[in-house]
């Protein structure tokens, strides 16, 4: 079975720094790998997805996440982050043989700061 | 608009009623599920479905019960309300393209 853990619960940015959320995955096949951001009383919406190809993946508001397959990674980065980027941000993998049912990382908790 | 549809959006109920949240889905997506959101403990899967009639448990299914009659439909019940399932559940659907699509919850309180 897979598992995705998200390095860090909470963290706290200041406006126009760059950030970096960080998730590591482990599954002995092949994965998809999605982010996913929830804005306070929202549902999640889709950051960036990973199925294949290029291992550098841009996504909605400036988002951009890289899969490092050596290292079982997928981490979120924007190079200068917005109050409006305050958030929680989940990571999820499914694997390609039961692509429908992915398994969510606990979260984290962006606060940018003015 | 397309997408995921929850009702009610807030719903207040008493211990040991039944309560029904509905979820529909404007697409055709074969998988949906239900999460329940709790603080410290992030999205909890509660059930799945992978297709009509086809329903599978998730990680905590006690006191609910989901059917899944058309593929558009995936409605969760709670047989006998408890405090304990006071949450925010999402529903949501998946497919390879999109990912999961979720809708805008419904927040349950049981009193």
């Amino acid at each position: 079975a897979q598992s995705v853990t998200q390095l860090d619960s909470q963290v706290p940015v200041f406006e126009e720094a760059p950030v970096e959320l960080r998730c590591n995955y482990s599954s002995s096949v092949s994965v998809y790998l999605f982010w996913y951001v929830q804005y306070p009383n929202q549902g999640l919406q889709l950051l960036l997805k990973y199925l294949s190809g290029s291992t550098l993946v841009k996504g909605i508001n400036g988002f951009e996440a890289e899969f490092n397959k050596s290292q079982t990674s997928f981490h979120l980065r924007k190079p200068s982050v917005h109050i409006s980027d305050t958030a929680e941000y989940f990571c999820a993998v499914s694997v390609d043989t039961n692509a429908g049912k992915s398994t969510f990382g606990d979260g984290t908790t962006l606060t940018v700061k003015p | 608009d397309a997408g995921i549809t929850q009702s009610p959006r807030y719903k207040i109920t008493e211990t040991g009623r039944q309560v029904t949240l509905m979820c529909h889905q404007t697409w055709s997506h074969s998988y949906m599920f239900w999460y329940r959101q709790d603080l410290g403990h992030g999205l909890r899967l509660i059930y799945y479905s992978a297709a009509a009639d086809i329903t599978d448990k998730g990680e905590v299914p006690d006191g609910y019960v989901v059917s899944r009659s058309k593929t558009e439909n995936f409605p969760l019940t709670l047989e006998s309300a408890t405090r304990s399932q006071t949450s925010v559940y999402f529903c949501a659907s998946f497919s390879v393209n999109y990912g999961y699509t979720f809708g805008s919850g419904t927040r349950l309180t049981v009193v």
